[in-house]
């Protein structure tokens, strides 16, 4: 069964504007990571938030951590038509092990207009 | 360039050719991934390696056949795909539980 879902799955807005997207989980989590896919390739990662924490900050990005609500959300800040890409929200669940065993959902298109 | 390197980029096989992706890292990672990605759906985690070892298997069908001779290096064989197995394979890599670096893929097409 899917753990990680985004939402919305596309998401439409101009440049310098922000762009936030959500992501709910089903079970505990040792971390939660975004990724970002450009079209044809590979994905990247962008940022990842443990479950003892609620807020980080990279650059433009920021993400929160709700874990009694089991949601992240990813906000881009002054966005730019260079941020056009799928993104991705993977869960790492427990137990910790020597490697990661990510879970991903569909990803979300997020398209900025210049 | 993330410094995981897939080859071929573009493959298109008949079903019953046999053919194999070889993906290759040199960022000094223990353990290697390969995942499917088909439209509209989550990437699937396919086989998990660390230190040459298989430590998953995501009940791949035995059409998939992983190999990893160093941790450097890990191939997917592939033999008698079906349609339904044209997608997009990702290799990655990692060191310890946390973030993953991919390689761009293969694309996939099965006739």
């Amino acid at each position: 069964s899917q753990q990680g879902e985004e939402d919305p799955q596309a998401l439409s807005i101009q440049e310098g504007e922000n762009a936030t997207m959500n992501c709910s989980y089903k079970t505990s989590i040792n971390n939660l990571q975004w990724y970002r896919q450009n079209s044809g390739r590979g994905l990247v990662h962008l940022i990842l938030i443990r479950s003892n924490e609620r807020e980080k900050h990279s650059g433009r990005l920021r993400v929160t951590l709700d874990t009694s609500k089991k949601s992240s959300s990813l906000l881009i800040t002054a966005s730019r038509a260079a941020d056009t890409a799928s993104y991705f929200c993977a869960t790492d669940l427990p137990p910790t092990g020597a490697n990661s065993k990510l879970t991903f959902g569909k990803g979300i298109t997020l398209s900025v207009r210049p | 360039e993330t410094g995981v390197t897939q080859t071929p980029r573009h493959l298109v096989m008949g079903m019953t050719n046999k053919k194999s992706l070889k993906c290759e890292q040199h960022l000094g990672h223990n353990a290697m991934y390969w995942y499917k990605q088909s439209a509209k759906k989550p990437l699937e985690l396919m086989f998990v390696y660390n230190f040459k070892e298989q430590t998953e298997n995501n009940s791949v069908p035995s059409r998939f056949s992983p190999e990893c001779p160093n941790s450097s290096h890990l191939f997917l064989h592939l033999h008698t795909l079906q349609p339904e197995d044209s997608a997009l394979y990702l290799c990655a890599s990692g060191q310890g539980p946390e973030k993953l670096f991919f390689g761009s893929g293969t694309q996939l097409s099965v006739l």
